[in-house]
């Protein structure tokens, strides 16, 4: 099983600050991609990223793969309340099941 | 389009009881994933149906299964409930079925909230 870890588990941030998670493995994926869950509703796909090094960009979201393609990071500029939500990394293993990381709790105050 | 629905949302069962979760897909998407979605454990993955048969299956006890018909529209039943089994669990439909590359999106639904007594 390729195991993703996340971190930190918890972030709390001012409205208007930057923030960066953090998704980590000792396995190489061939891809990853990044959920945002809101309360009482499920994951909902931010982005896929293929290419070890790749830079992709949504709105105030940055998303990046390791050269390694064995971690990502998503950073978030001058964050609002509206990006609040449980942030979860998800890569697929040799066995074709998706592996969710624990998942970073991000509350942006207003 | 539809999106993905659940039914039910909230469910409340007892130690010992039997439940049934269904699942509607997106029109179009044969593929269902469930997933159980706890605190301690995160999403983990149950199971993946396409075209009516299981294509995949996570570690988790026989007490689990599902089943998916011609419509798509998918089900999974848990045995014997236990108080760990209290869980959100959520529905996925893509395209086509996963594979070792993340070629096809995932949309999941609201979830099922199950809680044991």
């Amino acid at each position: 099983t390729q195991l993703l870890e996340q971190s930190p588990q918890f972030l709390s941030i001012q409205e208007g600050e930057n923030l960066t998670v953090y998704c980590n493995s000792s396995s190489v994926f061939s891809s990853l991609q990044w959920y945002r869950q809101e309360p009482g509703e499920g994951p909902v796909l931010l982005v896929t990223v293929v290419t070890g090094g790749e830079v992709k960009k949504l709105k105030r979201l940055t998303f990046q793969f390791g050269d390694a393609r064995k971690d990502s990071s998503l950073h978030i500029t001058a964050a609002q309340p509206g990006d609040t939500g449980l942030y979860l990394c998800a890569g697929p293993g040799n066995d074709y099941k998706l592996s969710f990381g624990a998942g970073t709790t991000v509350t942006v105050r207003a | 389009k539809a999106g993905v629905t659940q039914t039910p949302r909230y469910l409340i069962k007892t130690r010992g009881q039997q439940v049934t979760l269904s699942c509607s897909p997106i029109s179009g998407h044969r593929s269902v994933s469930w997933y159980q979605q706890t605190p301690g454990q995160g999403l983990q993955f149950l199971f993946e149906y396409f075209s009516e048969t299981q294509r995949n299956k996570g570690n988790f006890p026989g007490r689990f299964s599902g089943r998916q018909f011609s419509n798509s529209r998918s089900e999974m039943n848990v045995s014997t409930l236990e108080l760990g089994d209290s869980a959100l669990y959520l529905c996925a439909s893509s395209l086509l079925a996963g594979g070792p590359t993340l070629q096809e999106t995932q949309y999941f639904g609201p979830g099922t909230r199950l809680l044991v007594l």
